[in-house]
């Protein structure tokens, strides 16, 4: 069964320190890999995704991401923090065992605050 | 662009009522996708539209679920009778393709549900 595991419930930084938002997998075959981000009382923000070629994905916000495939992982990074960048995000995976479905298979969560 | 709209935002019923939310997706998005996200866990699948037809309703409760996608392009999600246990956001959110595994799904603003 695909699934996708958040080790931290919540994750602190500085502002102006680099953050690392960890994410491992576990799929068969090869993955399709999403991180999105939350902010209170709004949906789901679209952030970057990882399909195939270059492990280093660039998404929105100055957000990347690296895949790497050994480790099953797909951490969130960014060079410098901002507080506006506290929020609750998710890594999601697409479920590849329910057919050609769009299915997207969620991790519980975390929350990145960014103090000042 | 208009993003996925959603209505209502928040509705707090008591067990046993009903209630409905309306979705309307980001135009000429083949794909219509229905979550529940409890408190504190990412959100869950409950069913999935390809145009007008279902694709996966397998995670949807149908003795108290119901959906539907009339036209192939603004849905209504329906909970009759609703248990306290309902109790959620409820995204709806909507991808371009029909069945690309690698289409990015846009999320809705959610519709948060209290059942008291």
């Amino acid at each position: 069964a695909q699934s996708v595991a958040q080790p931290e419930d919540q994750v602190n930084v500085a502002e102006g320190n680099p953050l690392t938002v960890k994410c491992t997998y576990s799929v068969s075959g090869n993955p399709y890999l999403f991180w999105y981000v939350q902010y209170p009382n709004r949906g789901l923000q679209f952030l970057l995704k990882y399909i195939t070629g270059d492990n280093l994905v660039k998404g929105s916000y100055g957000f990347e991401a690296e895949f790497n495939k050994s480790q099953t992982s797909f951490h969130l990074k960014k060079p410098s923090a901002l507080v506006s960048d506290s929020a609750l995000y998710f890594c999601a995976v697409r479920d590849m065992d329910s057919g050609n479905t769009g299915k997207l298979i969620f991790g519980q969560g975390t929350t990145l605050q960014v103090k000042p | 662009e208009a993003g996925v709209a959603q209505s209502p935002r928040y509705k707090i019923i008591e067990k046993r009522q009903s209630v409905a939310f309306w979705c309307n997706p980001i135009s000429g998005h083949a794909t219509l996708y229905w979550y529940q996200q409890i408190l504190g866990q990412g959100p869950k699948l409950l069913i999935q539209f390809q145009n007008n037809g279902v694709v996966d309703d397998s995670q949807l409760p149908k003795d108290r679920f119901s959906a539907e996608r009339l036209k192939g392009v603004d849905s209504t999600l329906k909970i009759q009778p609703a248990k306290l246990e309902d109790s959620a956001v409820y995204l709806c959110a909507s991808s371009l393709r029909a069945g690309g595994r690698s289409d990015t799904q846009y999320f809705g603003p959610g519709t948060r549900l209290t059942v008291l």
